[in-house]
């Protein structure tokens, strides 16, 4: 169960698009498109955002998109705004009935 | 609305044991499959166990294998983590999180409590 691979840290300025990438093997993110991806702001509960790779639950800005190539997961943030500075994680389902995160990637509005 | 309340974090020495709890409400608990998800202080989000709707079935990480036990109590409404053996690197704030059966997603989160396990 080793964690999925996330870049430590990401920026952008208000109004920019920027991706997150998310990867994994082909016994996770590969093998299911079952990735979800959180945000967290902090000393706050995580917060559903994407699930099944690329689909946004109600209330959940447009700005915020999904995708998934092979072994790899991306969340993209388009228009950014101030709110969205949080820390974001990926997460898959590895088979067996296991979940896995990655390491998480801290967003800078700059 | 849905709301998941985790009890029961405090300071624990090692080896000792500790028992969690989330009190749901907003919605039939009895439907949903529950997660505990923990994370260490400045650090990422690690799944830790899973119970189905009916607790037929529980599954854990390998970190927390054989020291801890995830249950529910369908007639209160409540989920329990309990935690063996802890270790200095248990020391987290454990989270409870919902999945609506099938789904492989945590939709809602409780605020989460705080486990320090420390000599």
């Amino acid at each position: 169960q080793s964690a999925l691979t996330q870049p430590a840290s990401v920026s952008g300025s208000p109004g920019q698009s920027i991706s997150i990438s998310c990867t994994g093997t082909s016994s996770d993110v590969g093998n299911y498109n079952l990735v979800s991806w959180y945000q967290q702001h902090p000393g706050k509960a995580p917060k559903l955002m994407i699930y099944e790779g690329s689909k946004r639950p109600s209330g959940v800005s447009t700005r915020f998109s999904g995708s998934k190539s092979g072994n790899t997961a991306s969340l993209t943030i388009s228009g950014l705004q101030g709110e969205d500075e949080a820390v974001y994680y990926c997460c898959s389902y590895a088979g067996s009935t296991t979940w896995v995160f990655g390491g998480g990637t801290k967003l800078t509005v700059l | 609305q849905v709301q998941l309340v985790e009890s029961g974090g405090g300071v624990v020495q090692p080896g000792r044991s500790l028992r969690l709890s989330c009190a749901a409400s907003g919605f039939t608990f009895s439907s949903y499959v529950m997660h505990w998800v923990r994370q260490a202080p400045g650090k990422g989000l690690e799944w830790v166990a899973v119970i189905s709707y009916d607790e037929t079935s529980r599954h854990y990480a390998d970190s927390v294998k054989g020291r801890f036990t995830i249950s529910r109590d369908t007639s209160k409404n409540t989920l329990y983590l309990q935690m063996n053996s802890l270790r200095p690197e248990d020391t987290a704030v454990y989270y409870c999180a919902r999945e609506v059966r099938g789904t492989y997603y945590f939709d809602n989160w409780g605020q989460g409590t705080l486990v320090t396990v420390s000599s």
